[in-house]
């Protein structure tokens, strides 16, 4: 199957800085990455929607400012969390899809945990 | 609105067979999709239906009924290493994924 990646795996960083997450597809061209956060035993919350080339879509409630997504290239996508405080601390996991039919299958990366302190 | 319902948490006996319920209300139907996600990793694709009827995929089998608004994940000769969630997703018109909540699955000897 596809294969995605996500980098990096765990971060701890203070309150303040800024985190930047980057989403690959290692083996196919993905036109649609999707950025979802994850609290403990809750559902995957989708945060935005990002189509190579244009600006992502982002979902009701999300900051873009806080939360900049770039989608600069067909198996690269990034998610900067910036000035991160401890309530943004959660498991941030990307997917993507290389088109937008139901038979495309959004396949996830593995996942960041990221705890600001 | 949209929703997805299924169940939080269940038990099971290895070797035993289990059925996982999931109900939902979207705008717009392009199918439903149910992950496999064990502790502290990204979900993996386990299948898809769009049209009614079941899905056999080895030990795993779904269900879809579309008039019901209802699917169910069937998993037979349960293993120790299933214990695991397993999330339901439903996609809308304009081919969005609708989460469940998720299902615990723990698997007894």
């Amino acid at each position: 199957g596809a294969v995605v990646s996500q980098h990096p795996s765990w971060v701890i960083c203070k309150s303040g800085t800024s985190v930047k997450i980057e989403c690959r597809s290692l083996d196919f061209q993905a036109t649609t990455m999707f950025w979802y956060r994850q609290f403990p035993k809750q559902s995957l919350m989708l945060m935005a929607t990002s189509n190579e080339g244009s600006k992502a879509t982002y979902e009701q409630g999300v900051e873009k400012d806080k939360f900049l997504i770039n989608h600069a290239s067909l198996t690269l996508s990034t998610l900067t969390v910036t000035s991160a405080h401890p309530e943004d601390s959660s498991f941030y996991i990307c997917s993507a899809r290389s088109g937008r039919t139901p038979k495309d299958t959004q396949y996830f990366g593995p996942g960041t945990r990221l705890t600001v302190l | 609105g949209q929703n997805i319902d299924q169940p939080t948490e269940m038990t099971a006996t290895e070797g035993a067979i289990v059925q996982i319920n999931c109900t939902y209300q979207t705008s717009g139907f392009n199918g439903l999709f149910w992950y496999q996600q064990h502790a502290g990793e990204a979900p993996t694709f386990l299948s898809y239906n769009v049209l009614d009827g079941l899905e056999e995929k080895g030990r795993f089998s779904s269900f879809l009924s579309r008039s019901k608004g209802y699917s169910y994940l069937l998993l037979k000769e349960l293993q120790m290493k299933d214990s695991s969630s397993y999330l339901c997703a439903a996609m809308d018109s304009n081919y969005q994924l609708i989460w469940g909540a998720g299902t615990k699955l723990i698997i007894k000897p």
